[in-house]
């Protein structure tokens, strides 16, 4: 069966410092995986895919098959930065498997 | 715009008495689906449909009920609701390609559901 885990609930930081959020899937096939962020108060919005390889919003995420990872990560947060991140999995017949989040607080 | 709505926004109900959450689409997405969200728990998937008149469970569909009628609607029934279903609930679409890669769902701005 597909999971999708992000070991850390809260991740604080201080505005400048780099930031990892981790995200590990266990899946058979071939993974699609997603950063899905929920800003305050907002609906959730997709941030990036790992198929495209983009770098949104100075976030970049790397898919590793060999450790099953998919971490997020930006070399300098922002206090913009600061809200829930969700990791998901694309599981087949468009089904999405959501990790529990993690909360990034970036403090001034 | 595009966009995914969702009514109401906030309700408070008590137990048993039965409710419905409207969710519509004005993107001419196939599929649409609900999720909950709950604290420690992240976002669960309650159904999924992949297109008018289909619909599937998802990882937690007891005590919901759905349909698909037109493509555009896709309401959240609770049937008598009760206080394990206090949650926020979100209902998302997506159009439905053969290429998986370009996946991405839009989502609704949520409903907090209260039940006493």
């Amino acid at each position: 069966a597909q999971r999708v885990t992000q070991p850390e609930k809260l991740l604080s930081v201080f505005k400048g410092a780099p930031v990892e959020l981790k995200c590990n899937y266990s899946y058979s096939g071939s993974p699609e995986l997603f950063w899905y962020v929920q800003y305050s108060r907002q609906r959730l919005q997709l941030l990036l895919r790992h198929i495209s390889r983009e770098s949104i919003k100075g976030f970049t995420a790397d898919l590793n098959k060999g450790e099953t990872s998919f971490h997020l990560k930006k070399p300098f947060a922002q206090e913009e930065d600061s809200a829930m991140y969700y990791c998901a999995l694309n599981s087949g017949y468009s089904t999405l498997t959501f990790g529990k989040g993690t909360m990034l607080l970036v403090s001034p | 715009e595009a966009q995914v709505t969702q009514n109401p926004r906030y309700l408070i109900t008590v137990t048993g008495k039965k409710l419905t959450v409207t969710c519509s689409q004005n993107m001419n997405h196939e599929y649409m689906s609900w999720y909950r969200q709950d604290p420690g728990l992240g976002l669960r998937q309650i159904y999924y449909s992949m297109n008018v008149e289909v619909t599937d469970k998802g990882d937690v569909p007891e005590g919901y009920k759905v349909s698909r009628k037109e493509k555009r609607n896709f309401p959240l029934i609770l049937e008598s609701p009760s206080p394990n279903q206090t949650s926020l609930y979100f209902c998302a679409s997506s159009p439905y390609l053969p290429q998986r890669a370009l996946y991405e769902q839009y989502f609704g701005p949520g409903t907090r559901l209260t039940v006493t």
